[in-house]
């Protein structure tokens, strides 16, 4: 019941800007949207989170559509070990009333020479 | 900091078998989870932990069991292993489960059921 859609697999050459695009279009006002990421047979690694302006950090930039139904994780200058499964997530409210994170099949970004 | 970590990193099992995970953290992290992973599917919730004594089910708990007795160590337990089971683990933690908070996962244990 994952509340994200990605495409399921990507390319991007070495060097270049990679645009993972992933929509939530039932997000509610107050839920974040984080992006992980798992290179292969690793554990899963943060890469970035917001909740409606778009972020940057050292490793990638997130862009947060205004109605919030969208958004896109750039990493300006992909390289070969950028290759990997990328999740987007919505943090999913429980019943008992904590959250957890639902993890789709994300995106498999393969960054070639 | 060790982070999270998990043992063993290899398991086989016969059907039936027992057998506990281990995941420890030495973040002082509240929130601790575990995950599985098959091939072509992401991750899946099995059970987690908001804080020491305190544990709930996430989205595929069936044949496993957790304890919380407390906060650095959160194992999992198969009571009697099938090989539906087979599959990859994760276990990961955070300061609180809400808000702007990441998680940070394991290395992974690697489980094949006979």
């Amino acid at each position: 019941d994952a509340k994200t859609t990605q495409p399921p697999s990507m390319d991007c050459a070495e060097g270049r800007a990679a645009n993972l695009p992933c929509n939530h279009s039932t997000i509610s006002g107050n839920e974040y949207v984080y992006w992980y990421r798992q290179i292969h047979s690793q554990g899963p690694q943060y890469i970035i989170h917001g909740l409606k302006n778009n972020e940057t950090n050292e490793m990638a930039s997130l862009i947060i559509t205004e109605d919030r139904k969208s958004s896109t994780l750039i990493l300006p200058h992909a390289t070969l070990r950028d290759t990997a499964v990328y999740y987007c997530i919505v943090r999913v409210a429980t019943q008992g009333g904590s959250e957890k994170l639902v993890f789709g099949k994300g995106t498999k970004l393969t960054v070639n020479p | 900091n060790a982070g999270v970590t998990q043992t063993p990193k290899f398991q086989v099992l016969k059907t039936g078998q027992s057998m506990t995970l281990q995941c420890a953290q030495d973040m002082n992290h509240e929130y601790m989870s575990w995950y599985r992973q098959d091939p072509g599917m992401g991750l899946r919730l099995i059970h987690y932990s908001v804080g020491a004594g305190i544990t709930d089910q996430g989205e595929v708990p069936n044949g496993y069991n957790v304890s919380r007795s407390t906060t650095e160590d959160f194992p999992l337990r198969l009571l009697s292993a099938a090989p539906s089971q087979t599959s990859v683990y994760f276990c990961a933690s955070s300061y609180v489960p809400r808000g702007q908070d990441t998680q940070y996962f394991g290395p992974g244990t690697r489980l094949t059921v006979l």
